[in-house]
């Protein structure tokens, strides 16, 4: 069964490095989406990325972070410069096409910033 | 805006017990979808169940039943003689779906962890 994958599993940096966020959604989604969940908080929606270029943004979604499919498989999310407060597991998710369809996780990265 | 809530946010039960999890949502929108997804210990999100705004039939899938009421704008989940790997944290979230403009993101609650003793 076709899946999303995420690496690493594990990030650790130290605040004010840039980290990338590697995701392959599945491979005939056309929907790509960035989460963030906070240590024992709920899931946050970040960004939403449909033909090539954001679609949604949220207002954690600030210049630090931006987002990239380099490739016809990647989809990326970049933190310019780390801080202690992005430490948290982002999930990456991807769906098919309509709105109709279910919205699918990978296993998430977790990133540690010190 | 969109809002979804979990007012429970821990329950813990002896095995075989029901249990059920409330989740209540707001929406202008009359085109929505709801769902609800298993964070186990972990730590992924798996998809269990999503449901459309005109579709109030509720749904059984072996011991995991949904109860979809418009009128009171909830959508909870009951698992019928729970077990201990039906431990893990349970998220309601909601997608607006009107005007076109909505690409499909997903507002959670806050989640209820549920643990099931032995």
């Amino acid at each position: 069964e076709p899946e999303v994958t995420q690496t690493p599993s594990h990030q650790v940096t130290q605040m004010g490095q840039e980290v990338i966020l590697r995701c392959v959604p599945i491979s005939n989604h056309l929907y790509f989406y960035w989460y963030r969940q906070i240590l024992g908080q709920k899931v946050e929606f970040l960004v939403s990325f449909y033909n090539n270029e954001i679609s949604e943004k949220s207002e954690i979604f600030d210049d630090q972070f931006s987002v990239e499919r380099p490739d016809g498989s990647n989809f990326t999310l970049k933190i310019r410069s780390t801080k202690l407060e992005d430490s948290a597991m982002y999930f990456c998710a991807s769906r098919a096409g309509g709105l109709t369809d279910t919205q699918y996780f990978g296993p998430g990265t977790r990133l540690t910033v010190l | 805006a969109q809002k979804v809530t979990q007012a429970q946010t821990e329950i813990s039960v002896v095995e075989k017990e029901d249990v059920t999890l409330d989740c209540v949502y707001e929406t202008r929108d009359t085109t929505y979808y709801l769902f609800w997804y298993k964070q186990p210990p972990s730590g992924e999100l798996v998809f269990l169940i999503r449901r459309n705004s005109f579709d109030e039939q509720n749904e059984i899938s072996g011991r995991y039943s949904w109860n979809f009421q418009k009128s009171t704008s909830s959508f909870n989940f009951t698992i019928t003689a729970s077990q201990v790997v039906d431990s893990a944290v349970y998220f309601c979230a909601l997608s607006e779906a009107s005007g076109g403009t909505s690409y499909g993101k997903l507002t959670f609650g806050q989640g209820t962890i549920l643990t099931v003793h032995p």
